[in-house]
């Protein structure tokens, strides 16, 4: 099983909403990252997990705050969002033993609108 | 610090043309490569990647890339393209000895095959 799962596929939501987005792998991967990605542009990363240990936090606002339960799940919840929130989130994982040569494997995306 | 040159935003070509992507990056230690592939309303794939070795790398698909040192270049190939290559690809760089959240994306060529 090579797949990153994401749900859902599609959010919108409210600036005074709560929401969590969610991504799963069954490939046996200790790191799992979180990406945002605005209309033709590349992604950007947001947050790194390395063995259920967030390494890695962009400089994010508080209003997004991720969650490792376990190596195979990872969540983002989304509070009090703005409008220029809006974008596709990719989840990704890699194995997580071979740094930077490693390939990252993404899911499908959740595209969210924030009215 | 690393960074990734895309030197083309868009490439139109037509069906059964060779096309090439070009890439450049710019770093002050040894890196590893990458072209990802993303289709429209879907995440990322690994489309090929140079880690060491030969420098040219082949994906499944009939996309290749040559990694050229001196010229700093990771440009994308294929000989005859299809209506299916159509898709937006991103060149990727991480460096050697980089952690997990270190793959710079270049700005994406959004290619389009046309019949």
């Amino acid at each position: 099983d090579t797949e990153v799962t994401q749900t859902p596929k599609h959010l919108v939501m409210g600036m005074t909403n709560k929401k969590s987005l969610k991504c799963e792998q069954h490939m046996g991967h200790r790191a799992m990252y979180w990406y945002k990605q605005k209309a033709k542009k590349p992604p950007e990363l947001m947050f790194v997990y390395s063995y259920e240990k967030l390494s890695i936090n962009e400089s994010v606002p508080s209003r997004f705050s991720p969650e490792c339960p376990n190596s195979s799940l990872l969540n983002l919840h989304l509070h009090a969002l703005q409008p220029e929130d809006s974008a596709l989130y990719l989840c990704a994982s890699s194995p997580g033993g071979l740094a930077g040569q490693e390939t990252q494997y993404f899911g499908p995306g959740t595209r969210l609108l924030v009215l | 610090a690393q960074s990734v040159t895309q030197l083309d935003s868009q490439v139109p070509v037509f069906e059964e043309a060779p096309v090439e992507l070009r890439c450049n990056y710019s770093s002050s230690v040894s890196v590893y490569l990458f072209w990802y592939v993303q289709y429209p309303n879907q995440g990322l794939q690994l489309l090929l990647k140079y880690l060491s070795g030969s420098t040219l790398v082949e994906s499944i698909n009939g996309f290749e890339a040559e990694f050229n040192k001196s010229q700093t270049s990771f440009h994308l190939r294929k000989p005859s393209v299809h209506i299916s290559d159509t898709a937006e690809y991103f060149c990727a760089v991480s460096n050697y000895g980089g952690s997990q959240g270190n793959l710079i994306f270049g700005k994406g060529t959004k290619l389009s095959v046309k019949p």
